[in-house]
């Protein structure tokens, strides 16, 4: 059975934090993505990673960073998180052609 | 812009058939995907369209056709566990997945 564990169901920070969401993945697929999920906006991609200190931009990448030190993590970092960033976040992971599998998302409120 | 149109809201009876269309707009197309998410839940991997025509799974059909830039998805038999937020997504390069806004379906007894 495909896992893709994310670290935190539920987060609550203060603005201003530098926060670290999680992603672990237990394949040897070299891409992973994260997304944010809002009412009314579906899923919009954030970052991806194809490999190793990989990475590209997606849709929405402002106020965000990520890292990929080992091909089965990849973390999404907020440097100062702000209200706007409040949001579900779910990372994935696929290869190729094949579909993404999901974890079961960090909900992340930022007060 | 790139954009994916599907409706926000479906109502169907259990047992019946229910048609939740997708139109899109987008840079690149490598092929149609279709995501179910129930609340709480993780979105998982329905069905894929590469090409233009029908793919049926199970009770789920998928269809599209590439000169309209038109897919739709296809729930038979309805049962009470398929209510549930469905994402259509467009493949536009070869690591970037790119997602509707979600139907709602809520299936009524």
């Amino acid at each position: 059975d495909v896992k893709v564990t994310q670290s935190s169901r539920y987060l609550v920070k203060r603005t201003g934090e530098k926060v670290f969401l999680e992603c672990v993945q237990d394949m040897d697929h070299e891409n992973m993505f994260w997304y944010r999920q809002d009412p009314g906006l579906g899923l919009r991609l954030i970052y991806f990673s194809y490999d190793v200190k990989m990475k590209e931009k997606g849709d929405i990448p402002e106020g965000y960073s990520v890292s990929r030190e080992k091909k089965e993590r990849f973390s999404l970092i907020l440097e100062s998180a702000s209200t706007n960033q409040t949001s579900m976040y779910l990372c994935a992971r696929g290869q190729g052609d094949s579909p993404l599998h999901f974890g079961n998302g960090t909900r992340l409120t930022v007060t | 812009g790139q954009s994916l149109e599907q409706p926000s809201e479906v109502t169907a009876v259990e047992g019946a058939i229910v048609q939740i269309n997708c139109t899109y707009q987008t840079s690149g197309f490598y092929g149609l995907s279709w995501y179910q998410q129930h609340d709480g839940g993780a979105p998982t991997f329905l069905s894929y369209n590469g090409l233009d025509g029908l793919e049926e799974t199970g009770r789920f059909s998928s269809f599209l056709s590439r000169s309209d830039s038109y897919g739709y998805l296809l729930l038979q038999e309805l049962q009470m566990k398929d209510s549930a937020s469905y994402f259509c997504a467009v493949r536009t390069g070869a690591n970037n997945l790119f997602f509707g806004t979600g139907t709602r379906l809520t299936v009524i007894p």
